[in-house]
């Protein structure tokens, strides 16, 4: 089973409505920002990309949002359902070749 | 392609024992990342290795942690001897290098309780 994550932040949605996960990231010179989906007992599952010279990006259900003058970072899911339940995690990066710093992640629980 | 490979799934072991984690990484990826997860800390960066070759390991907390990659196949991750506060979920993750290497692909981790 899971065995991290107890004291994220937790975001509750109602199944069908939208959801929004927010991410504050700290270094100004990181091009580069990926969300991450992390379901229970499992490893992070890549979702959604988006680089530095846009400021948003749509997949199929998510948008990513990025404000670079206030280094934040957000990811929309439509129309949540009962699979979205997980663990959200932001991560960064610059100059393309650099490890990914992860945020601390957010659990999202979707209510039925 | 099965995706990251990890093994064992869970380890239970004692203080003072040798642990080995096993990775075996997505075939023609060139970049391979080992990373730790806790409550308190998330997921960390230990080490990682491009072409086997360690790049930046000044993720490793302690020289009771090693890690190798003999060949473009397999690494391990090495704890000898093992604490309790080593106890955490390891995955392994690996990429293509070029200006895709940030999308990682992860295992299935191992879960680690060192009693």
């Amino acid at each position: 089973g899971e065995s991290v994550g107890l004291h994220l932040p937790t975001l509750s949605v109602q199944e069908g409505d939208n959801s929004i996960i927010n991410c504050a990231y700290s270094n100004s010179a990181s091009d580069y920002f990926i969300w991450y989906k992390q379901e229970s007992g499992k490893g992070p599952q890549f979702i959604i990309d988006i680089r530095s010279n846009m400021d948003k990006r749509q997949g199929q259900r998510v948008t990513v949002l990025l404000n670079k003058t206030v280094k934040h970072l957000s990811l929309q899911i439509a129309a949540t359902q009962p699979g979205d339940s997980a663990v959200y995690f932001c991560a960064e990066t610059y100059s393309g070749n650099t490890p990914l710093v992860f945020g601390k992640g957010t659990r999202l629980s979707v209510i039925a | 392609d099965a995706g990251v490979i990890q093994s064992p799934r869970h380890e239970v072991t004692e203080m003072g024992q040798e642990v080995t984690l096993r990775c075996k990484p997505i075939s023609g990826h060139d970049y391979l990342f080992w990373y730790r997860q806790t409550m308190m800390r998330g997921l960390e960066l230990l080490i990682y290795f491009n072409n086997n070759v360690p790049i930046d390991d000044s993720g490793m907390p302690e020289d009771r942690f090693s890690a190798k990659m003999p060949n473009a196949s397999f690494s391990t991750l090495k704890i000898q001897p093992s604490e309790p506060r080593d106890s955490a979920v390891y995955f392994c993750a690996s990429s293509l290098g070029g200006a895709t290497n940030e999308k990682l692909f992860f295992g299935s981790g191992t879960q680690l309780s060192v009693l």
